[in-house]
């Protein structure tokens, strides 16, 4: 079974930083793409970042380009986000998900981990 | 970036009704368009991709049409279990962005 587990969210306050990881497992991690969306409350979705199957390309939403680094450790079956120079508006639950076969949607995702960014 | 524009932004319905949510995307992208159902405080689950290809598990009373910029996702005859807010999706480019969702309440 396909399971997708994220951490590391919280409370922070402005400008500070944040690093979630997501665990996977139940399936080939290595093999596929992965990507971070988020929700902001009461809103919808936001795709933030995507990597690719061996980490070598990375992709980023303006809103986020420059502040946030995505990472992957094929080794530990572990997705990372690490999020710099946090902002009020980057207030969200973070969801990792992973690439369906032959197209760039989403067929797993996790719980999702809420980051509040605030004073 | 490519803009996605769903309508409407909330559905009112009934069980049993056959409903349809329209996606427009501002140019075009071919077929590479996904749906996706969530409900309150929960992961979305992909219901669509490649505009009309059903995933797997995914009850056939569930399709999907379209191509370029115009697509359409409908319910054949809506169960309880259908309400919910419906996301689109394109990733024909990067950045990959959803529609702003459409919120199927019962009536």
């Amino acid at each position: 079974e396909v399971q997708l587990l994220e951490s590391g969210g919280g409370l922070v306050q402005p400008g500070g930083s944040l690093r979630l990881s997501c665990a996977a497992s139940g399936f080939t991690f290595s093999s596929y793409a992965m990507s971070w969306v988020r929700q902001a409350p009461g809103t919808g979705l936001e795709w933030v970042s995507a990597i690719s199957d061996g980490g070598y390309s990375t992709y980023y939403a303006d809103s986020v380009k420059g502040r946030f680094t995505i990472s992957r450790d094929n080794s530990k079956n572990t997705l990372y986000l690490q999020m710099n120079s946090l902002r009020a508006e980057d207030t969200a639950v973070y969801y990792c998900a992973k690439r369906i076969v032959g197209a760039s949607c989403f067929d797993y995702w996790g719980q999702g981990t809420l980051v509040t960014v605030s004073s | 970036d490519i803009q996605m524009t769903q309508s409407p932004s909330t559905l009112s319905a009934s069980v049993g009704d056959r409903v349809t949510i329209t996606c427009r995307a501002s140019q075009s992208i071919s077929t590479w368009l996904a749906w996706y159902q969530q409900k309150p405080g929960r992961a979305p689950k992909l219901l669509i991709y490649k505009a009309s290809t059903l995933e797997s598990g995914v009850p056939s009373r569930f399709s999907g049409s379209g191509s370029g910029t115009e697509f359409t996702l409908t319910i054949s005859s809506l169960q309880p279990d259908d309400f919910a807010t419906y996301y689109c999706q394109q990733y024909n480019s990067y950045p990959y962005t959803f529609g702003q969702g459409t919120k199927l309440e019962i009536k």
